[in-house]
């Protein structure tokens, strides 16, 4: 069965310091993939998805980015933190076209301090 | 417009009650359809997908109406662990989900 890894569950991070997120899936291949963002309160806002290494699309101008390094690799990343940056990170993965439906990690908790 | 459009609520009901909630799209094209459930500080979990003819999952129920472009969601004998944010996704285009931004739904004992 297919499993996807997301890591670390919490993180407080001081404003300016760099982000590394990673998520991994298990039990399948070229899957598409993607990350989100959830402010507090909020409805989920797609950051960036991925068709296949290397191929990323950013959705939402800002500054973070992602890259897929390897097939069921995802990793999202910044170089400077903003206190804006703050929220829920939620890495997910669904099978080409997105027929099924997104599966979805367990989520990063990110504070910037 | 948005993409998908979810009444916010809260529903507060009492245990053992039907409630019932839709959500509109605005992509006609649209083919694929879900509704998803999130617990407070959790990850979103597929509830149930929508086929064109209605489905039931034991006590919900879920519906798609094409012509009017709106998908709704019925629970039967709710439950305290019902409570929960209930997401509307639909199938935007180039491998893309659109997500609602949740109805929540409040049983009460």
């Amino acid at each position: 069965s297919q499993t996807i890894h997301q890591w670390p569950a919490t993180l407080v991070q001081p404003v300016g310091s760099p982000l590394s997120l990673e998520c991994t899936v298990e039990g399948t291949s070229n899957p598409n993939l993607y990350w989100y963002r959830q402010a507090a309160g909020r409805g989920l806002q797609l950051l960036f998805y991925s068709v296949g290494i290397g191929q990323i699309s950013s959705e939402v101008p800002q500054n973070l980015s992602a890259s897929r390094p390897q097939d069921r690799q995802f990793i999202l990343s910044s170089k400077k933190l903003l206190l804006s940056d703050s929220g829920f990170y939620l890495c997910a993965w669904s099978v080409p076209g997105g027929i099924y439906g997104y599966t979805f990690g367990s989520g990063t908790r990110l504070t910037v301090v | 417009r948005k993409e998908v459009e979810q009444d916010p609520g809260p529903f507060n009901v009492p245990e053992g009650a039907t409630v019932a909630f839709n959500c509109t799209y605005s992509n006609s094209a649209s083919q694929s359809f879900f509704w998803y459930r999130q617990d407070c500080r959790k990850e979103p979990k597929l509830l149930m997908s929508v086929y064109s003819s209605g489905n039931e999952d034991g006590r919900f129920t879920a519906q798609l109406n094409r012509a009017s472009q709106y998908i709704s969601l019925l629970i039967r004998d709710s439950k305290l662990s019902d409570s929960a944010t209930y997401l509307c996704v639909v199938d935007s285009n180039d491998y893309k989900l659109s997500f609602g931004a949740g109805t929540t739904v409040t049983v009460r004992a």
